[in-house]
């Protein structure tokens, strides 16, 4: 296992289109968090799932942001109607309860602008 | 809202000399965790320090914590220019982060 990736790693949009990204963790973890990340600050906490169960999502996100784990293993995060304020990246990481820490790992991300 | 709070925000130093970079969190914690970025990069795990321990050790890395105060501290000792990147503090009950402290360690 060469830890958390991601796909695609850039996508250009134009606004108003809806855009999906994907996120294949470290194959024993069963958490996964999503992360906003604009220039210079540091990541916005979006949603996370432990397993299949979506546990907690951002109240910054709004109604467009929708994100999934089927079967507990891959996360999908879909944006409908992309703006340009939605332009940043995003962040996947995984992470496995281990002694009642949890050590995140992260991908790389996925670059989105929106035109 | 963030959890974990870095300052300075920028730091600004000389290869080989110490750099120091402050943390402050609001609620109680388990733990806390430090990160780093490098430019263009992903978050890369550095350290934890759990909510019993004052202090922890890893390499050229320090890191203090002080429960009673809310704040933790990281010192990178005998700083390189591959160090330069940005570091982020993130308590692990909530993994939200601050907006980091961008290190510059100039050759």
């Amino acid at each position: 296992d060469t830890g958390v990736s991601q796909d695609p790693r850039h996508k250009i949009t134009k606004r108003g289109q809806n855009v999906t990204f994907r996120c294949d963790p470290i194959s024993e973890h069963n958490r996964l968090y999503w992360y906003r990340q604009t220039l210079g600050q540091g990541p916005e906490f979006l949603t996370y799932f432990q397993n299949e169960a979506q546990l907690e999502k951002s109240r910054l996100l709004s109604d467009r942001f929708s994100a999934e784990r089927p079967k507990g293993s891959f996360s999908t995060l879909e944006i409908q109607r992309t703006e340009q304020g939605d332009s940043a990246m995003y962040l996947c990481a995984s992470s496995f309860r281990f002694d009642s820490s949890y050590e995140q790992y992260f991908g790389p991300g996925t670059r989105l602008t929106v035109t | 809202s963030q959890q974990g709070e870095e300052d300075p925000q920028a730091l600004s130093i000389q290869e080989g000399e110490n750099a120091t970079m402050n943390c402050s969190y609001k609620t109680s914690i388990n733990n806390l965790q430090w990160y780093r970025q490098n430019s263009g990069r992903g978050l890369v795990h550095l350290i934890l320090i759990r909510s019993n321990e004052r202090e922890k050790h890893s390499g050229r890395l320090r890191v203090t914590l002080d429960t009673s105060k809310k704040s933790s501290s990281l010192l990178i000792t005998a700083s390189r220019a591959a160090d330069t990147a940005s570091y982020f503090c993130a308590t692990a009950s909530d993994m939200r982060f601050g907006a980091g402290t961008r290190l510059t360690v100039k050759p």
